[in-house]
């Protein structure tokens, strides 16, 4: 398989809930990125990895746990998650390099509700 | 801190209309400058990548250019189709800081048949 992939794409959890969402990047990237994207709203930037590192916790709150075991996979774990939280969750990767020709290639996203 | 905006935010033109879309930003320390694609409940597309250094890309029926000094980008669609109908995203890779990406709000299109 090619790309990136997004398991699951779709997800009804409880507030009470633990569930983790997992990404895969075949691409041979370096780094890889969590992005939360609500109804009419922009991006907004999660987490980063770069090399298995966390170098970018844009103020998440402690409820979003995520995991880089290797350059290739990617977890976010959740637990005691609010309703807010539903939003369509998209996993991405790149290369991570500082050049002008670095892009990021996304997953399909998984569809997160919280009830 | 770099802001990205898109105007506008929706759009709905007639099949086979030539249509722009706009995005601008405030710091132009930039590496590149990239449009994307998103379909309904779905990840995104990659359009085009304007590299700094760059002013402008094309790719079949599409045409983006950039214009660092000013912050500014537009995305050119030629005779616009059906399947064209998508929400557009722009953006850009801010120097400083290489692992962060900077998106705007998109611009939702409707083409209709």
């Amino acid at each position: 398989e090619t790309g990136v992939t997004q398991t699951p794409r779709h997800l009804v959890m409880g507030m009470t809930n633990k569930k983790s969402l997992k990404c895969e990047q075949h691409l041979g990237h370096n780094a890889m990125y969590w992005y939360k994207q609500s109804a009419k709203k922009p991006l907004e930037l999660m987490f980063v990895y770069s090399l298995e590192e966390r170098v970018e916790n844009n103020s998440v709150p402690s409820r979003f746990s995520p995991e880089c075991p290797n350059s290739s996979h990617l977890f976010l774990h959740l637990h005691t998650l609010q309703p807010e939280d539903s939003a369509l969750y998209l996993c991405a990767s790149s290369q991570g390099a500082s050049g002008e020709t670095d892009t990021q290639y996304f997953g399909p996203g998984t569809r997160l509700t919280v009830l | 801190k770099q802001e990205v905006t898109q105007i506008p935010a929706a759009l709905s033109v007639p099949e086979g209309e030539n249509l722009v879309l706009n995005c601008s930003f405030t710091d132009s320390a930039i590496y590149n400058l990239q449009w994307f694609r998103q379909d309904p409940g779905k990840g995104l597309t990659s359009l085009l990548l304007i590299q700094s250094s760059q002013r402008e890309q094309t790719s079949g029926r599409l045409n983006a250019s950039l214009d660092k000094s000013s912050g500014r980008s537009t995305l050119y669609i030629a005779a616009s189709q059906p399947g064209d109908s998508a929400t557009y995203l722009c953006a850009v890779k801010r120097k400083g800081n290489f692992n962060k990406f900077y998106f705007g709000s998109g611009t939702k299109l409707n083409v209709k048949p």
